[in-house]
């Protein structure tokens, strides 16, 4: 069975700077996608980015991007110019070929003004 | 409309009651998903309709009893439910189901609360 790992239940960064979440995956698959979701105290899960796990390239959304490492099954997301909007719970998941979302523990992300 | 809908917000109900959660996308989604989330945890699934038909059901109690009447609406029947069952529950969809790479839009959940 596949399982998602977040090892860092909260983390905080000063507005402005930069901030990387951590996250690991088991699978014994080897087409797959993985996604990190963001959840606000508005409780919407709302979708940042998605890899794609048989493409090289690191996808890139704006201010958000991944490191994917597929050898080492590390898939961390990368918040440039952190705003305080960015505040929320982050999940990182794995979707599997018989479509099931597997959700990591969530990482809390504080923003200090 | 680039929405999932889902309603109530807010729902209190007791173990003998009957309600229904109803969830709602015009995006031309094939795959329809309910998660059940506890507080401070992530989401765990619970079923996942494709095509109006129910392709996975995650051994959830019969208590809960979900329904697609069309390919637009996801419907949760709430039978007999126990305090335990006090959560958020998620709506999501999805324009397919397996082999693709899309990511699921969700709505925005139904906070119940059983007493």
């Amino acid at each position: 069975a596949q399982t998602v790992t977040q090892s860092q239940p909260e983390m905080s960064v000063q507005e402005a700077e930069t901030v990387t979440l951590s996250c690991t995956y088991d699978t014994s698959e080897s087409d797959y996608y993985l996604f990190w979701y963001k959840q606000p105290p508005s409780r919407q899960m709302i979708l940042v980015i998605r890899q794609e796990a048989y493409k090289q390239q690191n996808a890139t959304e704006n201010r958000f991007s991944v490191n994917f490492q597929k050898a080492a099954k590390s898939f961390s997301l990368k918040i440039s110019d952190s705003q305080l909007g960015d505040a929320a719970m982050y999940f990182c998941a794995y979707r599997s070929r018989d479509d099931k979302i597997i959700f990591g523990k969530g990482t809390r992300l504080h923003i200090l003004p | 409309d680039t929405e999932v809908t889902q309603t109530p917000k807010h729902l209190v109900m007791g173990m003998t009651n009957k309600k229904s959660l109803k969830c709602e996308q015009h995006m031309g989604h094939r795959a329809m998903y309910w998660y059940k989330q506890k507080a401070k945890k992530p989401p765990e699934l619970m079923f996942v309709y494709s095509y109006e038909k129910l392709s996975i059901n995650e051994s959830v109690p019969s208590r809960f009893s979900p329904e697609c009447p069309n390919s637009s609406l996801l419907n949760l029947h709430l039978h007999a439910l126990q305090p335990e069952d006090s959560a958020l529950y998620l709506c999501a969809s999805s324009l397919y189901f397996t082999g693709k790479s899309y990511g699921y839009t969700f709505g925005s959940g139904t906070r119940l609360t059983v007493v």
